[in-house]
Order: structure tokens, then sequence, then C-alpha cells
């Protein structure tokens, strides 16, 4: 079977660093994505990770480590706007599967 | 920037009843897509189109069909509404066939479909 796994709920600090972790085995693998989704809204691209390491992206930074299964995105200066639904996606040749998602609540 | 377009952000409708869930994308996108999302499921596969006039099952397919008559525009149809389809309906469209970085999905903000 095809399992992505991200925990379901996650609560930080304004202006705190958080790290959202999504493992992931599925019987191939063609690059990770982060989308971020705010309560009744079109969930909007963050990030693509195709190989392993780090990719920054101003406050929001991507890691991919292909061997061990595992991703995760790191926000930093955490602001109240941040307070939203994060989704792992992983596609394996054409085929796009998501996670739950983990819904982050940044408090002040 | 790309907009998808849903035509109803809530309804609710009667077991039985035919429902129609409208898209429409303004970027010239081939491949269309609708997800259903429900909690602690995440999003799931319904059905897709490469082109117009073609379609193609996703994951879980049955209790549904699609149109796909022009390009900009792909309906999904439920043709007797049951109560385990209540859930939020995400439609999103994409440039190239081949997903990546430079080709994702982009998404329309949903329609809320409660069946009683």
């Amino acid at each position: 079977g095809q399992n992505i796994d991200q925990p379901t709920e996650m609560t930080a600090t304004e202006g705190a660093i958080v790290q959202i972790n999504c493992t992931y085995q599925t019987s191939g693998f063609n690059g990770l994505f982060w989308y971020q989704q705010h309560a009744g809204e079109a969930p909007t691209f963050l990030s693509y990770n195709v190989l392993d390491g780090l990719e920054e992206k101003g406050r929001f930074s991507s890691f991919l480590s292909r061997s061990k299964g595992y991703s995760y995105l790191l926000l930093k200066e955490l602001q109240m706007k941040d307070s939203a639904s994060y989704l792992c996606a992983v596609l394996n040749n054409n085929d796009m599967r998501f996670g739950a998602g983990t819904r982050l609540t940044v408090k002040p | 920037d790309v907009k998808v377009t849903q035509s109803s952000r809530y309804l609710v409708k009667r077991t039985g009843e035919k429902v129609f869930l409208e898209c429409v994308q303004d970027m010239d996108h081939e491949n269309m897509f609708w997800y259903r999302q429900d909690p602690g499921l995440g999003l799931r596969l319904i059905y897709f189109s490469y082109d117009v006039k073609m379609k193609e099952k996703g994951d879980i397919p049955e209790g549904y069909s699609v149109s796909r008559e022009k390009k900009e525009r792909f309906s999904l149809i439920l043709e007797s509404a049951s109560t385990n389809q209540t859930s939020m309906y995400l439609c999103a469209s994409r440039r190239d066939r081949i997903s990546s970085g430079a080709n994702v999905l982009t998404f329309g903000a949903g329609s809320r479909l409660t069946v009683l």
C-alpha cells in the first residue's frame, strides 16, 4: 500500500520556529510537494523537493531524505497568518498522493 | 495568476438528487482534476482529464461521473446523491501532463456539499 503520514495538529507561538514532518511509504517516488491551505480556501503550492537536501524559500524551508522516506517543512519567524493546514503530497510517476494534512495553530 | 473557479461554494441537496459541480480555469491548462477532501483522509482523486472529451478514473470514481466538453470547464456529476458523498470537493488544473516543481496543481476554493 501507500502511506503518507503527518501529525494531525500542531501548535506554536508567534515568532517561533515549527517543523512539520511527513513520512511516506510509496511504491515509487518522483517528488514531494508541500501545500498550504487556509480554512475555507484553496490549497496553494509552497515547495517541491525531488533531490535530498534542503530547499529554502524565505521563511519556509523544505527538507527531503529519500532513503528515509521523510520530509519536513520548516516555518521560521511564525506569524499569525501562518495558521493553516499544511498538506504533504508524494508524486509517484504521475500519480499524486496526499497526506491528511497538519493543522497548525499559531498563538500570540 | 491562474484562476480555478468553482461555481458553488456551498450546496445542500437531498438523497437521490442529481448534483452538478462546475469548475472553470482561465489559463488554457490541458489537465483538470476533481478531488474530495475529508477530515483524516486527505485529498482523494475522483476523476481527471488530460484533454477535451477525455476522462480517466481516479481512486474513488464510484458514484461520480465527469464531463469535459470544453478545455476550460470540467464538471463533476453525482447522478444520485447519497449521504456518504457529503464532503468538500476541490477542482484543480495543471498546465502539462507531467507534474514537477514548475508544473504544479492549482486548486479552486472548493465546493462544500451536504447531502441530507
